[in-house]
């Protein structure tokens, strides 16, 4: 079982849906990072969050820490949205190495 | 402020041989990760270097090396390269190694024929 878990592995939604990923990890942790990898391999980190609730744009990520669960919303989707969905984890006690989840292919159609 | 850079962008080399690819991190970020990512996964955690020191490595063996130089630059070295080698390279600065935001490069692809 990886430390880091995310469901979907895949995603389609239609422009406007909204959308929802999710990340479980079943280690201590001391922050959760929601990242977005597009085509080609760039990553860019939208999220780092140790507790509650944090909001970008459209974006917004949820933590539940005794639940050990994570969660990326998108509101109102857009074709740019298209991208892979990373979850990762930095370990409590431990230099800075994250723990990546498989990452969730999200695909949003006109 | 710049960003994180790699070179080279793409590689291609044959099982035995020895490789380096580059990272530039941001300026003032004294932390740099690197990480492997084969095809369809999610990165791996190579090795960490904090201040030009190792401060944590992953599963990797020892043919993987690092450096990193007080410009912020810093090298991944890979000897006797494998076919299972070939992935694609990541490297990640932060200020400072904890909980800060990793800043991610464009990444090296490696292809070991």
């Amino acid at each position: 079982k990886n430390e880091v878990e995310q469901s979907p592995q895949n995603l389609t939604a239609q422009e406007g849906e909204f959308i929802t990923i999710n990340c479980s990890y079943s280690v201590g942790i001391s922050a959760l990072h929601w990242l977005q990898q597009h085509p080609g391999g760039g990553i860019v980190s939208l999220f780092m969050l140790s507790s509650g609730k944090k909001k970008h744009g459209r974006l917004i990520a949820t933590i539940n820490i005794q639940e050990k669960h994570s969660s990326l919303h998108i509101t109102a989707s857009h074709p740019r949205d298209s991208a892979v969905y990373i979850c990762a984890a930095t370990g409590d006690g431990t230099a800075s190495k994250l723990t990546f989840g498989t990452g969730t292919r999200l695909q949003v159609t006109l | 402020e710049t960003g994180v850079t790699q070179s080279p962008t793409h590689l291609i080399k044959t099982r035995g041989q020895q490789v380096t690819l580059r990272c530039s991190s941001q300026s003032g970020h004294n932390t740099v990760s690197w990480y492997q990512q084969a095809l369809g996964q999610g990165p791996q955690f190579i090795f960490q270097y904090y201040r030009e020191e190792e401060n944590g490595r992953g599963n990797f063996p020892p043919r993987f090396s690092g450096l990193q130089f007080p410009n912020y630059s810093s090298e991944l070295n890979v000897n006797a390269l494998e076919l299972d080698d070939s992935a694609l390279y990541l490297c990640a600065s932060s200020l400072s190694w904890g909980t800060d935001t990793q800043y991610f490069g464009p990444g090296t692809r490696l292809t070991v024929l």
